[in-house]
């Protein structure tokens, strides 16, 4: 099955500075690539998606890109808020799976003033 | 917009006693996934439904079963509760299998 590694597993940052979380997958099948946000007692939160046919997608402060080929994809946050401190986890899912969502450890940002 | 609703938001058992998580998916979503989530951990899948057949089973212990109704809300009852069940279950829901995920706020349950 799907096997997804998620580095680092804590990330500290200053107030302004960008935050980059970098994740590998193992099944080449893979063609969906989520990121979630987690805040203390709550749901994962979708924050942005890519799809397999698509190398880079930017929505305001985040970024992902994917490489395919090396399997890694990478969140990029930039100009950090301290609001931005939460669990951050990538997932990946293929379609014939059912979409099922195979999640890396988790990294925990915390953003200082 | 209306969200993937969860109910309850905590529950505590006993072991060896049942507990039945309810979840109720965005409307008109016909998909519901099931993620176990223990403390620290990154969730764990574990039985997903397409309009109301088990679409997916990942690492659900057999002493869990599921099911989605008519309305497609979906319950996961759980038997035999053991200490080691105690986690953050979500539920979450997508048009089709193949959309986007939306998360609940998840039912905490501890077992003592």
């Amino acid at each position: 099955g799907e096997n997804v590694e998620q580095h680092p597993s804590t990330l500290s940052v200053q107030e302004g500075d960008s935050a980059v979380i970098k994740c590998t997958y193992s099944d080449s099948a893979s063609n969906y690539f989520p990121w979630y946000k987690q805040e203390l007692g709550k749901g994962p939160q979708l924050i942005i998606d890519i799809r397999s046919n698509v190398g880079e997608k930017k929505d305001q402060r985040i970024a992902v890109t994917l490489n395919k080929t090396a399997k890694h994809f990478s969140l990029h946050i930039t100009e950090t808020q301290p609001e931005d401190s939460a669990v951050y986890f990538c997932a990946a899912s293929t379609q014939a799976a059912g979409n099922k969502l195979t999640f890396g450890g988790g990294t925990r940002v915390l953003v200082k003033p | 917009a209306a969200g993937v609703i969860q109910s309850p938001r905590h529950l505590i058992k006993e072991k060896r006693e049942t507990a039945t998580l309810k979840c109720y998916p965005i409307p008109r979503h016909d998909t519901v996934y099931w993620y176990q989530q223990g403390p620290g951990q990154d969730p764990q899948f574990l039985i997903s439904f397409y309009e109301k057949m088990q679409s997916d089973k990942g690492s659900i212990p057999d002493r869990f079963s599921a099911q989605q109704f008519s309305d497609y809300h979906s319950e996961l009852n759980m038997s035999s509760l053991e200490l080691g069940d105690s986690a953050l279950y979500f539920c979450a829901s997508s048009l089709g299998p193949g959309g986007g995920y939306t998360f609940g706020s998840g039912t905490r349950l501890t077992v003592v």
